[in-house]
């Protein structure tokens, strides 16, 4: 969805360094949702924020941190990249008062990530 | 949380129906039963979603009986575009944490 947006798409670090990883939306969504994915599994939630002031862990939130600067955007940080966190991260948003179905989640399009 | 359980894969031809069900014993009474679909390196994108009885959109329909336990996403004459993973979730406005799971993979043939 060209409403969520994912910077940068593709990334190769190494083990040990810091990054981060952006999401913006321009839904005006509240909620805002980091997950990963795995090859061939299916997709974990790392961190979710309900508001700007609303930051939640998710079932894999060890290693992982956040930031919600306002309410269109929210990222992830690496704080020291391992290897096991080679993964295709996505962002989410959704808006559980909105005219469509109950709290339907909009995707960005993935960050891949290598931790070499 | 309640937990659902779908089949790990399925197989199907060009303009065949499919039908993929999915278990939800403990499903809570605000809960939702949706639908999403993912291609590969893509982000899910929602399918369908609903409460109870049929409901129908423009790329499926979703069956729930009464007691609401199961639920069945139909897939009317696939086609190869429609190669993907499909997760069924429950979900309602006040829960905090979604639990996507495995999913099913659908692969369609010509």
């Amino acid at each position: 969805d060209a409403d969520v947006t994912q910077t940068p798409r593709n990334r190769i670090t190494k083990t040990g360094k810091r990054i981060m990883l952006e999401c913006s939306q321009t839904k005006g969504h509240d909620r805002m949702y980091w997950y990963r994915q795995d090859p061939g599994l299916g997709l974990r939630l790392i961190y979710y924020s309900f508001d700007v002031k609303d930051i939640n862990k998710g079932e894999i939130s060890d290693g992982y941190s956040v930031s919600r600067q306002a309410q269109a955007k929210f990222s992830l940080s690496l704080e020291s990249a391992i290897p096991n966190q080679t993964a295709l991260y996505f962002c989410a948003t959704s808006d559980p008062f909105g005219l469509a179905d109950a709290d339907t989640q909009y995707f960005g399009p993935g960050t891949r990530l290598t931790v070499l | 949380l309640a937990k659902t359980t779908q089949p790990i894969s399925m197989d199907s031809y060009e303009g065949q129906e499919v039908n993929i069900t999915c278990s939800h014993n403990n499903i809570a009474t605000n809960d939702y039963i949706t639908w999403y679909q993912q291609f590969p390196s893509q982000g899910p994108r929602f399918i369908i979603q609903g409460y109870k009885t049929k409901v129908t959109n423009e790329v499926a329909s979703l069956f729930i009986p009464a007691d609401r336990k199961s639920s069945t996403l139909s897939l009317p004459r696939v086609s190869l575009s429609d190669t993907a993973v499909y997760y069924c979730l429950l979900m309602d406005t006040g829960r905090r944490a979604l639990t996507f799971g495995s999913g099913t993979r659908l692969q369609v043939q010509p």
